[in-house]
């Protein structure tokens, strides 16, 4: 059963990059035909579809995120990771791995992203 | 890019039935997706296509779709299903969540 795991740091300055990884367990990321997507939730709001990716490497990008974010794929360490540059306190949130879309399935268990001095 | 609008609550009595809206444009091209989170817990995907349950998830919960607005039905509402509500589906531009739905069991 594939299972999902995010990981990096917890806390991240204003005005710099936040940094990412998922990395994927119990399957191969480029065995059948998945996107993998990355979601966040700030606390006490709703989910937000940030981006997703293809394992051959095409992306898509909520465009109120575009100028800021990038999506990237790593075949060989079944990971895939996220970047979202020029960070605020508007970026405090849990952020989620998941495979898909159409559906997203599973979900990692999340980690939260604290942007502050 | 599109917009899904949810109810930002519902109740319901232990044991009966609840349905969960979700309206949106998109949903006239696309099915919605349906996602549980209770809190502290990441979301959990209960209805999928065109009304498709994972391995794992109770047969009380079902989904229909009618032009523009798709549903999420518990028929036998139990304490355990209290929780965050979301629905998801396509877009232009790739996915997008509706606002949330918290249900109450009373």
């Amino acid at each position: 059963q594939v299972q999902l795991q995010e990981s990096g740091p917890g806390l991240v300055k204003p005005s710099q990059t936040l940094s990412l990884t998922c990395t994927v367990s119990g399957g191969s990321i480029s065995s059948g035909s998945y996107y993998w997507s990355w979601i966040r939730q700030p606390a006490g709001k709703g989910l937000e579809w940030i981006g997703r990716i293809y394992t051959s490497g095409s992306t898509n990008y909520n465009p109120s995120l575009k100028s800021r974010v990038t999506i990237s794929v790593d075949t060989s360490k079944n990971q895939f990771s996220l970047k979202l540059s020029s960070v605020t306190a508007a970026d405090t949130a849990v952020y989620y791995c998941a495979r898909g879309p159409p559906e997203l399935h599973p979900w990692g268990q999340g980690t939260l992203v604290t942007v502050s001095s | 890019s599109s917009e899904l609008t949810q109810d930002p609550a519902v109740s319901v009595a232990l044991g009966q039935t609840v349905r969960i809206t979700c309206q949106g444009d998109s949903l006239r091209s696309y099915y919605a997706s349906w996602y549980q989170q209770k809190p502290g817990q990441a979301p959990v995907l209960v209805i999928y296509g065109k009304n498709n349950r994972p391995s794992g998830i109770p047969d009380r919960f079902s989904g229909s779709s009618s032009g523009n607005t798709a549903s999420l039905t518990i028929t036998g509402a139990q304490a355990e299903d209290e929780a965050d509500y979301y629905c998801n589906s396509r877009d232009s531009s790739g996915k997008v969540f509706g606002g949330g739905t918290k249900l109450t069991v009373l």
